[in-house]
């Protein structure tokens, strides 16, 4: 059974407008990551939240965890075309960072 | 940072034939490599856990005799994919944990005529 959601499933947005991914579980989770993909490509890398209300921010792109560690944010500012693409959310189901499972993914697309 | 390899990259293969994807390790040793499969337009789905030294654990619903996993060290996982038929064409992508945080692989993308 599909352990994390997100939401939306899909999004179009124009550049240069903000936009926000979430990614729900109904279990604690044991670190959360955040990886975008081009389909049939590899995984890039992009945060690991560990704490509850963590937040991270690299370039453009700011992730939170909650306080009871179940639900994060990906939040993009200012959007580009290079930000096109899925973006999956990942978590393990054990402490010992092992067991992983991947959300259904977001697909974004960003509109010149 | 730690560095999974995965060999090759593409495979294209007739059906009835049997194919291999190597997954590495590149700077540390993994105990443990998982393996995963994306089907079009969908998430990853773990596949098997592979344990250097014993058996691989298979997700319900993924056949073992199908997917052959080999953990011959600490370093290397191998996926065979036996008497592959179209079906099985997909994207493999494997990982290795360390330190409790996952690393992936770059993936396999494999069509079977």
């Amino acid at each position: 059974s599909q352990e994390l959601e997100q939401s939306p499933q899909s999004l179009i947005v124009q550049e240069g407008k903000n936009l926000t991914i979430n990614c729900t579980s109904s279990k604690t989770l044991y670190g959360l990551y955040w990886y975008k993909q081009k389909y049939g490509e590899g995984l890039i890398f992009l945060m690991m939240l560990q704490k509850g209300g963590e937040e991270k921010s690299h370039e453009k792109i700011t992730a939170k965890l909650d306080e009871k560690k179940q639900q994060s944010s990906l939040h993009i500012t200012a959007s580009q075309p290079s930000h096109a693409g899925i973006y999956l959310c990942g978590a393990a189901r054990d402490n010992y960072g092992q067991n992983f499972v991947f959300g259904p993914g977001t697909r974004l697309s960003v509109l010149p | 940072g730690a560095v999974v390899s995965q060999h090759p990259s593409r495979v294209i293969c007739k059906s009835g034939t049997s194919v291999k994807i190597e997954c590495r390790s590149l700077d540390f040793q993994a105990t443990t490599m998982f393996w995963y499969r994306q089907f079009p337009k969908k998430s990853l789905m773990l596949m098997a856990t592979s344990n250097e030294g014993s058996k691989a654990t298979y997700e319900q619903g993924v056949e073992k005799d199908k997917f052959l996993i080999n953990h011959a060290s600490l370093t290397l996982s191998t996926l065979t994919v036996t008497s592959a038929h179209p079906e099985d064409s997909s994207f493999y992508i494997c990982s290795a944990s360390r330190a409790n945080e996952q690393f992936f692989g770059p993936g396999t993308r494999l069509t079977v005529l």
